[in-house]
């Protein structure tokens, strides 16, 4: 298996633009989240889905973020507009169930707002 | 709020030394603790974890010792090898899984050959 693919790897914005981050989970995998990692704050648990449904958005920052799950196989984090404190690396992992322990993360988007 | 506190920041041991790294947490409720090894340019991945009912486990060179009374867990790595330098994280929940995970700050492990 590929693992848990995020897409891009680097993301460079101006301010008040719109970014969007895709993630595709694992294969079979039933549970999704996303965290965000800076240095200030460490990694953040910003939202979670069970069977394409938000669980708890409760760590989303801001109305600027939101995040989305139409399908198994693919979800997208997107802020709007994006401010410069928004840069950060941002992860999607993925998990066979909320009951599993075990997390597998993907390889992080890099997003940096000029 | 930071519920996980980890110690210390960066670290830096010799090849065949044993790295130590601990964390305390606040919140009683907690009930899994696991461990997360990340490279550069890499997602954190599992490497052991640990629920309060035992009070040490044992995978390979990587050992968890877990105090409850003291709300303490540390991670120790034996006979420390340089491509074991990475950063970890420790983490505790206390929901069904790996539900919201709560992450120490990290400690940046060097090893010196």
């Amino acid at each position: 298996d590929a693992g848990v693919i995020q897409s891009p790897r680097h993301e460079v914005t101006e301010m008040g633009q719109e970014v969007t981050l895709r993630c595709k989970p694992i294969s079979g995998h039933n549970s999704l989240f996303w965290y965000r990692q800076t240095m200030m704050r460490g990694l953040e648990l910003l939202i979670y889905f069970n069977n394409n449904v938000p669980i708890d958005d409760s760590g989303m920052p801001e109305d600027r973020f939101s995040a989305k799950m139409p399908n198994a196989s693919f979800s997208t984090l997107k802020i709007q507009p994006s401010e410069p404190r928004d840069s950060a690396v941002y992860f999607c992992a993925s998990s066979l169930s909320l009951a599993n322990e075990k997390l597998f993360f993907g390889s992080g988007t890099q997003l940096s707002v000029l | 709020q930071q519920q996980v506190k980890q110690s210390p920041q960066s670290l830096i041991v010799q090849k065949g030394g044993i790295s130590i790294i601990n964390c305390a947490y606040e919140n009683t409720a907690f009930d899994y603790f696991p461990w997360y090894q990340q490279f550069p340019g890499k997602g954190p991945a599992l490497l052991i974890a640990i629920r309060p009912d035992v009070s040490e486990k044992k995978e390979g060179r990587f050992t968890i010792s877990f105090n409850k009374s003291a709300k303490q867990f540390s991670l120790h790595i034996m006979d420390s090898q340089p491509g074991d330098s990475a950063t970890y994280f420790c983490a505790a929940s206390k929901f069904l899984g790996a539900q919201k995970l709560v992450f120490g700050q990290g400690t940046r492990l060097t090893i010196n050959p």
